[in-house]
């Protein structure tokens, strides 16, 4: 059974500072993997997708990387700012290109 | 147009009640899923159906009935809820092929209170 760790489970840094967000999966025979921001009572918004074959994704100030053999990826958020501050969620698409599981998650918070 | 859109946003109803929650997306998508997301926990997998059959049941009770009428549309009908049931219900999307760009699309989800 996949089973997805993140950590750490709430952060807090000033505005501007660069940070990195970590996921861990238990099972490398992953499709994909997939990063995700939710603000308190939404849904989830998807910011990066980084294929199996992949080993890096960019998305503006967001990059996010894939070990798979290591069973690893992690979010960097360069300059940081208060619209950052959210849950971040990672989730890897496995067993089955229909099965995703979400990681615990890690509460951001940017403080001006 | 990548939105996926759930209604209502807020449902209140009595552990007696019947009522139903909507997905709805036009992206072409051939899987859609519901999840179960309880306050400060990740979401939960309940349903999968994939070209409007039903894939995945993760062992969900049957107080919880989806239906997939058609490939833009997917409902949840619910029936003698518990208050534990009470949770964020939340609807995505996926193209549906075996296949690494499958990425998921959500809806902002059906706040569900069962009193």
């Amino acid at each position: 059974k996949q089973e997805v760790t993140q950590i750490p489970a709430a952060l807090s840094v000033p505005e501007g500072e660069n940070l990195v967000l970590n996921c861990s999966f238990t099972d490398s025979a992953i499709y994909n993997l997939q990063w995700f921001r939710q603000d308190p009572g939404k849904g989830l918004t998807s910011l990066l997708l980084i294929q199996s074959s992949q080993r890096e994704q960019t998305s503006g100030r967001l990059n996010a990387s894939l070990d798979k053999s290591s069973g690893r990826s992690t979010l960097y958020i360069a300059a940081s700012q208060p619209g950052d501050s959210a849950t971040y969620l990672c989730a890897v698409l496995s067993g089955g290109y229909q099965k995703v599981t979400f990681g615990t998650g890690t509460k951001l918070q940017v403080i001006p | 147009d990548t939105e996926v859109t759930q209604t209502p946003k807020h449902l209140v109803m009595g552990m007696t009640n019947k009522k139903s929650l909507k997905c709805e997306q036009h992206m072409g998508h051939r899987a859609m899923y519901w999840y179960k997301q309880k306050a400060k926990k990740p979401p939960e997998l309940m349903f999968v159906y994939s070209y409007e059959k039903l894939s995945i049941n993760e062992s969900v009770p049957s107080r919880f009935s989806p239906e997939c009428p058609n490939s833009s549309l997917l409902n949840l009908h619910l029936h003698a809820l518990q208050p534990e049931d009470s949770a964020l219900y939340l609807c995505a999307s996926s193209q549906g092929q075996a296949s690494s760009y499958n990425e998921q699309f959500f809806g902002p989800g059906t706040r569900l209170t069962v009193l």
